[in-house]
């Protein structure tokens, strides 16, 4: 079974700053999606950006960026110029891309609260 | 708002009472699924449907758990003689075929008295 983990509870950042959240993920499987949702308080579940293994570019989506390390499993998210709206829970995922049963769930990890200080 | 919608957004309960959630997905997905989250933790697969065929059941989902999805389209999850674990936000998400990620609701936050 696919593991997903954040060794990283909370984080924080000055406004304007960059950050670096960690992932790391354990997996046999050679083909995969993995993602960052971000859920602020009392909020709903928003992707941020994904990244598909087969893929050696890092995916990108205006300030967010990955850093995917596929032979050490790993994938962080890089925020840059952090805003005061980036303030939420981070949740890195994983998801097999095989078309099976049992294939299509989200693994999740234990998610990284980030505070923005301004 | 075209979004993955949930209802109710919160429910107060006794423990031992049976309580229904349920959720409209993006219309045009034919894929959705259930999780529960427990406060500070990430989301655990609980169901998953393609159309009208419930295809997967995560270990948590016990006898006392049932999700239907009738016509393919909303679906519900019903929970029976509650307990106080069972106390936490259940989130449905959907998608679209093979590719696309899952869009979440905003959840039913579940507290058991």
């Amino acid at each position: 079974a696919q593991t997903v983990t954040q060794s990283q509870p909370e984080m924080s950042v000055q406004e304007a700053e960059t950050v670096t959240l960690s992932c790391t993920y354990d997996t046999s499987e050679s083909d995969y999606y993995l993602f960052w949702y971000k859920q602020p308080p009392s909020r709903q579940m928003i992707l941020v950006i994904r990244q598909e293994a087969y893929k050696q570019q890092n995916a990108t989506e205006n300030r967010f960026s990955v850093n995917f390390q596929k032979a050490a499993k790993s994938f962080s998210l890089k925020i840059s110029d952090s805003q005061l709206g980036d303030a939420a829970m981070y949740f890195c995922a994983y998801r097999s891309s095989l078309i099976i049963q049992g294939a299509q769930k989200l693994v999740f990890g234990q998610g990284t609260r980030l505070t923005i200080n301004p | 708002d075209t979004g993955v919608s949930q209802d109710p957004r919160h429910k107060i309960t006794k423990r031992g009472q049976n309580v229904t959630f349920r959720c409209d997905p993006i219309s045009e997905h034919n894929r959705l699924y259930w999780y529960r989250q427990t406060l500070g933790q990430g989301p655990e697969f609980l169901t998953y449907f393609q159309n009208e065929a419930q295809l997967e059941k995560s270990r948590l989902l016990s006898d006392r758990f049932s999700a239907e999805r009738p016509k393919g389209s909303f679906s519900t999850l019903e929970i029976q003689r509650t307990e106080q674990g069972d106390s936490a936000m259940y989130l449905c998400a959907s998608r679209q075929g093979d590719v696309q990620p899952q869009h979440f609701g905003d959840g039913t936050r579940l507290s058991i008295l």
